[in-house]
């Protein structure tokens, strides 16, 4: 069975400022999705950024980018710049072959002004 | 962006009676959808899947008899919680496939939180 991890239940980052939250997980398939989810207050599940397995290029969304290794099976989220809107829950996933996603506990994010 | 709708967004019922909540993929046809859970401060955790026109699946430990799903329309699943009872109080989170996306993407709705007194 697939699990997700991860080890940071909090994370704090100044304004402006550079932050990396990490992201493991385990699977005995070759080809999946991982992603990373940000829940705000609002609770509503907004996509922060998708990679597919297959692809040795890193993912990039604007200030987000990931830092995919499949062989250690890491794969954590980089937040540039910060904002304070990038305070939330953000929440790493690995989508199943059945379609279902399995998420990690989770990081809250604080941003500091 | 695909949009994916839930109805209520807040429901609180008394313990023993019944709850209804809908989802709806509002501009996209989803064969299959996903019914989440998730408990304050934790992680969203998967109830079953919900595949139009089929029975749907059940994870291990959720009680299909407690927690009906029909999928009858490529838009719309729902999820009854029978008999409800205060640890069913919760957040459910539904989410649709768009397999009309080269990656079968996944949308999720807003979500409804349920309070059973």
């Amino acid at each position: 069975a697939q699990t997700v991890t991860q080890s940071q239940p909090e994370m704090s980052v100044q304004e402006a400022e550079t932050v990396t939250l990490s992201c493991t997980y385990d699977t005995s398939e070759s080809d999946y999705y991982l992603f990373w989810y940000k829940q705000p207050p609002s609770r509503q599940m907004i996509l922060v950024i998708r990679q597919e397995a297959y692809k040795q290029q890193n993912a990039t969304e604007n200030r987000f980018s990931v830092n995919f290794q499949k062989a250690a099976k890491s794969f954590s989220l980089k937040i540039s710049d910060s904002q304070l809107g990038d305070a939330a829950m953000y929440f790493c996933a690995y989508r199943r072959e059945e379609g279902n996603l399995i998420f990690g506990k989770g990081t809250k994010l604080s941003v500091k002004p | 962006g695909a949009v994916v709708s839930q109805h209520p967004s807040w429901v609180i019922c008394k313990s023993g009676t019944s709850v209804k909540i809908e989802c709806r993929s509002l501009d996209f046809q989803a064969t299959t959808m996903f019914w989440y859970r998730q408990f304050p401060k934790q992680s969203l955790m998967l109830m079953a899947t919900s595949n139009e026109g089929s029975k749907a699946t059940y994870e291990q430990g959720v009680e299909k008899d407690k927690f009906l799903i029909n999928h009858a329309s490529l838009t719309l699943s729902t999820l009854t919680v029978t008999s409800a009872h205060p640890e069913d109080s919760s957040f459910y989170i539904c989410s649709a496939r768009d397999f009309g996306t080269s990656s079968y993407e996944q949308y999720f709705g807003p979500g409804t939180r349920l309070t059973v007194t």
